[in-house]
């Protein structure tokens, strides 16, 4: 299975952008990248996927580099709601078809200042 | 809007008993899955289930069991309780869609002492 690299941690302040990295060097051409956070004593909710092209949802983007081997999560304005575990995931694709399995990672504690 | 609804939120077990950790969707998923998270670490995969009947092993199944009987409900059952499995374990549910995001239950904190 393609592995991502993410940072541990990241700090920013309120009302500024984020920019979350996640290397995937070894993504096959198939892959989707998706992008969960997981807030404190909470499970993890889903963010953004994407395949090649940028994409743009209520909660964040999501730009994928051309030979997407990288791919950054963007919070435009960051709230101290945004403090999380974000994780950067490339979807599993087992041979026989597809059962829309996760595998995590650790994962970029993100905090947000005031 | 109850989504997936994981109980009880909360359990301490003593070495050697047996629980049963209950997990409901009522999404109308097919796809289920139920991880375990250790302190500081990510998900890890226990079992998964494409449907009512079919459950297959994920990445650390030793030492639990499932079964699936209704679309709806997904209970994981430790037989055998151990130190080891001292963690958060977390439901999810998804469409069959590909690509569908999963959606995850508010997880049981489990402790065996």
């Amino acid at each position: 299975d393609a592995k991502t690299t993410q940072p541990n941690s990241m700090e920013s302040n309120e009302e500024e952008p984020v920019h979350l990295p996640c290397n995937h060097s070894t993504i096959s051409g198939t892959d989707y990248i998706h992008w969960y956070r997981q807030l404190p004593s909470q499970g993890p909710e889903y963010v953004i996927h994407g395949l090649t092209s940028n994409v743009n949802n209520r909660m964040a983007s999501l730009a994928i580099a051309e030979d997407r081997k990288s791919s950054t999560l963007i919070l435009h304005r960051a709230t101290l709601r945004d403090a999380a575990v974000y994780y950067c995931i490339l979807r599993d694709h087992p041979s026989g078809g597809a059962t829309n399995k996760l595998i995590f990672g650790t994962g970029t504690l993100l905090a947000v200042q005031p | 809007n109850a989504g997936v609804t994981q109980t009880p939120k909360f359990r301490i077990l003593k070495i050697g008993q047996s629980m049963t950790l209950q997990c409901a969707q009522d999404m109308n998923h097919n796809y289920m899955y139920w991880y375990r998270q250790d302190p500081g670490m990510g998900l890890k995969l226990i079992y998964y289930s494409v449907g009512a009947g079919i459950t297959d092993k994920g990445e650390v199944p030793n030492g639990y069991n499932v079964s699936r009987s209704t679309t709806e409900d997904f209970p994981l059952r430790l037989e055998l309780a151990a130190p080891s499995q001292t963690s958060v374990y977390f439901c999810a549910s998804s469409s069959v869609t590909v690509n569908q995001p999963q959606h995850f239950g508010d997880g049981t904190r489990l402790s065996i002492l």
